[in-house]
């Protein structure tokens, strides 16, 4: 039972225009929502949250839109840049006693061309 | 500041061996968690400990996987013994002074051949 879904595998994006990374989820209790990025051989680096309070978040080129009716959130870069190109995992977490445990999505393989 | 550091980075072995993977979390994180990632089922979580103490190993698959946190600075992920399907990417993530991102190692790339 996947409660954190990606469903697009891959995402390919020029340069300067916007990337739109969508995530769905299927777990109510879920009140804190992460998007990660990843580079070859690197371990996941934090990128963005969001709490289930709000509707977005935002930070620099990078905005998170959370729709809890929908269950879902999406990720958008605004200009993508080269350095961008990585995989993006949406996370997902419950408060209380799993305070801290996120769930994961099986990420989106953005590839941003010059 | 270091960040969370995992050893070995990589790993070759055989099947039936005994793997023994390491973590240093960040200082002053209370939280570490295990997390494996495989083609098959992306990141998974495995384990995870708040203030040294397991709270949740469902996720280890059998009994063949074991984990230990001994002090704040330093836990092991055990494969005894190992086989071809444990091959992956084990992560070693910590998180702590309230927050709730996770900050993650650079993995450590178990072969079993």
């Amino acid at each position: 039972d996947q409660q954190v879904k990606q469903n697009s595998p891959s995402l390919s994006v020029q340069e300067g225009r916007i990337s739109i990374l969508n995530c769905d989820y299927t777990n109510s209790m879920f009140d804190y929502f992460l998007w990660y990025k990843k580079y070859p051989a690197e371990g996941p680096t934090f990128l963005i949250s969001i709490s289930s309070i709000k509707d977005k978040n935002e930070d620099g080129r990078f905005t998170v839109f959370l729709n809890k009716s929908a269950k879902h959130l999406s990720l958008h870069i605004v200009p993508s840049q080269p350095g961008d190109s990585a995989v993006y995992f949406c996370a997902a977490s419950v408060g209380g006693t799993s305070y801290g445990k996120l769930t994961f999505g099986q990420g989106t393989i953005l590839t941003v061309h010059p | 500041d270091a960040g969370v550091i995992q050893s070995p980075r990589h790993e070759v072995t055989e099947m039936g061996q005994e793997v023994t993977l390491r973590c240093k979390p960040i200082s002053g994180h209370d939280y570490l968690f295990w997390y494996r990632q495989t083609m098959m089922r992306g990141l998974e979580l495995l384990i995870y400990f708040n203030n040294n103490v397991p709270i949740d190993d469902s996720g280890m698959p059998e009994d063949r996987f074991s984990a230990k946190m001994p002090n704040a600075s330093f836990s092991t992920l055990k494969i005894q013994p190992s086989e071809p399907r444990d091959s992956a990417v084990y992560f070693c993530a910590s998180s702590g002074l309230g927050g709730r991102k996770l900050f993650f190692g650079e993995g450590s790339r178990l072969t079993v051949l």
